[in-house]
């Protein structure tokens, strides 16, 4: 069975820039969750959705958007880019029960130029 | 605003040594908590996610142990090895939804 597959691996964009970034999770799993890590710290929650309803959202300004579809995979989307978007991008896929672990995709690298 | 701070920042052991990090979350509203390993160029991997006071998890030489009322979990690995190397993250959740990371332990083991 697949892993959670996340791409594109690197992106490299300027600012005002839109970007989209596509997460697939497991076979089975219904929650995709979006995590952004900054260099020397931990991931920052994005979104999470379930069933293709949006379930949370961290402390992301409305430049962040994202959505699920019906088989469960999921775009993330920037809008007017700013450096301080430069991060890597997690994908995280469960079964969305609560309380299980994340399985994680290797993330995408964006760089904001 | 909700904390979790992990110490120590990083750790160099020798092979064989044992070890131990701590994560410290807020002592309200606690729902679970979490620990994942993450080597380098891999994606984080899961270990254990612990929901009651009190609680222990093993996997191997790795155990953790849960204290929700002091707001602390503490990470064990015995007999370190080289392939061990890897940051050690916590994540504390108030609901089913939403972790909330700290920063990590970066752990390297010297064979």
């Amino acid at each position: 069975d697949a892993g959670v597959t996340q791409s594109p691996t690197h992106l490299i964009k300027t600012r005002g820039q839109q970007v989209t970034l596509r997460c697939s999770p497991i076979s089975g799993h219904k929650s995709v969750s979006w995590y952004q890590q900054v260099l020397g710290q931990g991931p920052q929650f994005i979104f999470q959705y379930y069933e293709k309803e949006e379930r949370g959202r961290g402390n992301f300004p409305d430049r962040f958007s994202a959505r699920q579809f019906p088989n469960y995979s999921s775009e993330l989307n920037v809008n007017a880019l700013l450096l301080g978007d430069s991060a890597l991008y997690l994908c995280a896929s469960s079964l969305g029960q609560g309380n299980e672990k994340l399985l994680f995709g290797s993330g995408t690298q964006l760089s904001v130029l | 605003i909700l904390n979790v701070e992990q110490s120590p920042q990083s750790l160099h052991v020798q092979e064989g040594d044992s070890t131990n990090f701590t994560c410290s979350f807020p002592s309200s509203n606690f729902y679970a908590l979490h620990w994942y390993r993450w080597e380098t160029a891999k994606s984080p991997e899961a270990l254990f996610v612990m929901t009651l006071n009190g609680d222990e998890k093993k996997k191997g030489r790795i155990s953790a142990t849960l204290n929700t009322k002091e707001g602390y979990s503490y990470l064990y690995i015995k007999g370190s090895q080289p392939e061990d190397s890897a940051t050690y993250l916590c994540a504390f959740s108030y609901s089913s939804y939403k972790l909330i990371f700290g920063s990590g332990t970066r752990l390297l083991v010297r064979p």
